[in-house]
């Protein structure tokens, strides 16, 4: 079985600050992990993905991610926030081994970022 | 392109009512998704299609119906609906193992 944990329910941070939102992840065997944002009343938007490669993975608006195995996390993090960037993010994982035809994505619980100014 | 599209974009319906929510891809992707969102619960799959003519089911499947008969549409039935089931209704598409393509979303209020 496959899981996403995001521990923090909602991150805030002033404009111009750094960001960090976490997620850590459970799976059988390797990882596929994924970024989503949802802006309000609006569907989910992919951000980044890590298959495999470099650790650090640079995605859309600015935002990067680090893999670590051995922390089974899979942080979403930008230099400098933007209020623009206040938005509902989703950390998602699938198993490489999860079997032929299955491509079913595990979602976190969503980690609900505000920027203020 | 459209992208993904989805139909109704807001319903409410009655206790044992019935309907049907249509989700489109123009993007001739072979997977297709159905997830539900509830506050606190983030996504969870409903059911899953690997192909035209195949469907899977997903983490809580009770009390939906889902049919993929043409390649680009993949159908999302309540046959009795329930208030447990109001929720907001996300289609997904996707090409194998790539980025999942989302919804705009179906806000549905069951009273």
């Amino acid at each position: 079985a496959q899981s996403v944990a995001q521990p923090e329910d909602q991150v805030n941070v002033a404009e111009g600050n750094p960001l960090t939102v976490k997620c850590t992840y459970s799976v059988s065997g390797n990882p596929y992990l994924f970024w989503y944002v949802q802006y309000p009343n609006r569907g989910l938007q992919f951000l980044l993905k890590y298959i495999t490669g470099d650790n650090l993975v640079k995605g859309s608006y600015g935002f990067e991610a680090e893999f670590n195995k051995s922390q089974t996390s899979f942080h979403l993090k930008k230099p400098s926030a933007l209020v623009s960037d206040s938005a509902l993010y989703f950390c998602a994982v699938r198993d490489i081994n999860s079997g032929a035809g299955s491509y079913q994505l595990t979602f976190g619980k969503g980690t609900k970022l505000s920027v203020i100014p | 392109n459209a992208g993904v599209t989805q139909t109704p974009k807001f319903r409410v319906l009655k206790t044992g009512q019935s309907m049907t929510l249509l989700c489109a891809q123009d993007m001739n992707h072979e997977y297709m998704y159905w997830y539900r969102q509830d506050p606190g619960m983030g996504l969870r799959l409903i059911h899953y299609s690997v192909g035209e003519g195949t469907t899977a089911k997903g983490e809580v499947p009770d009390g939906y119906n889902v049919s993929r008969l043409k390649k680009q549409n993949f159908l999302l039935g309540l046959e009795s609906a329930a208030p447990s089931q109001t929720s907001v209704y996300f289609c997904a598409s996707s090409y194998s193992t790539r980025k999942q393509f989302f919804g705009p979303g179906t806000r549905l209020t069951v009273l």
